[in-house]
């Protein structure tokens, strides 16, 4: 069975610096989906990027890249520029066609003025 | 809107009191399920279904059922809540995953408590 790990329980960071937040898989497959959610205090998750593995192009969206290596089975986040707004909880997901997710334990980020 | 509107957002029950906590998902997706969050353990899922009529255990199904009969909706029911059953509750709903559309959508989440 596919698993995730987090192995960050709790990271923080200083305001405008940058941070990464770390995510090992595990999956025998070669096409498959991974995603990063932010749950913010609010609790809503929300949707922060994605990668496909057959893309060998790391996604990016404004402050929020991946560093995605799939021999590895490595998916880190990088969130560059960080703010206030940036504090929540991060989970790593993993998917395949057609299969439910699976998501990490969670990595709580503190953001520190 | 897309949108996964889950209901009630916070409840507090008695142990064995049977409750529902409904879910109803406005994107024609096929997938949608059911996670309990814990402290620790991340999201672990209870039951999915990936269409009408047709359901599946997840990792933690015991002490919950759930029914699909439309394709909108998906309640989780608990028959006879007890404690340990006190967690935050997400729905999920997703196609089946393609090159696009792929992600999950989530509802607002139920805090619920079993007293």
């Amino acid at each position: 069975a596919q698993t995730v790990t987090q192995s960050q329980p709790e990271m923080s960071v200083q305001e405008a610096e940058t941070v990464t937040l770390s995510c090992t898989y595990d999956t025998s497959e070669s096409d498959y989906y991974l995603f990063w959610y932010k749950q913010p205090p609010s609790r809503q998750m929300i949707l922060v990027i994605r990668q496909e593995a057959y893309k060998q192009q790391n996604a990016t969206e404004n402050r929020f890249s991946v560093n995605f290596q799939k021999a590895a089975k490595s998916f880190s986040l990088k969130i560059s520029d960080s703010q206030l707004g940036d504090a929540a909880m991060y989970f790593c997901a993993y998917r395949r066609y057609g299969q439910n997710f699976v998501f990490g334990p969670g990595t709580r980020l503190s953001v520190l003025p | 809107e897309a949108q996964v509107t889950q209901n009630p957002r916070y409840l507090i029950t008695v142990t064995g009191k049977k409750l529902t906590v409904t879910c109803s998902q406005n994107m024609n997706h096929e997938y949608m399920s059911w996670y309990r969050q814990d402290p620790g353990l991340g999201l672990r899922q209870i039951y999915y279904s990936m269409n009408v009529e047709v359901t599946d255990k997840g990792d933690v199904p015991e002490g919950y059922k759930v029914s699909r009969k439309e394709k909108r909706n998906f309640p989780l029911i608990l028959e006879s809540p007890s404690p340990n059953q006190t967690s935050l509750y997400f729905c999920a709903s997703s196609s089946p995953g393609g090159r696009v559309d792929t992600e999950a959508f989530f509802g607002q989440g139920t805090r619920l408590t079993v007293v």
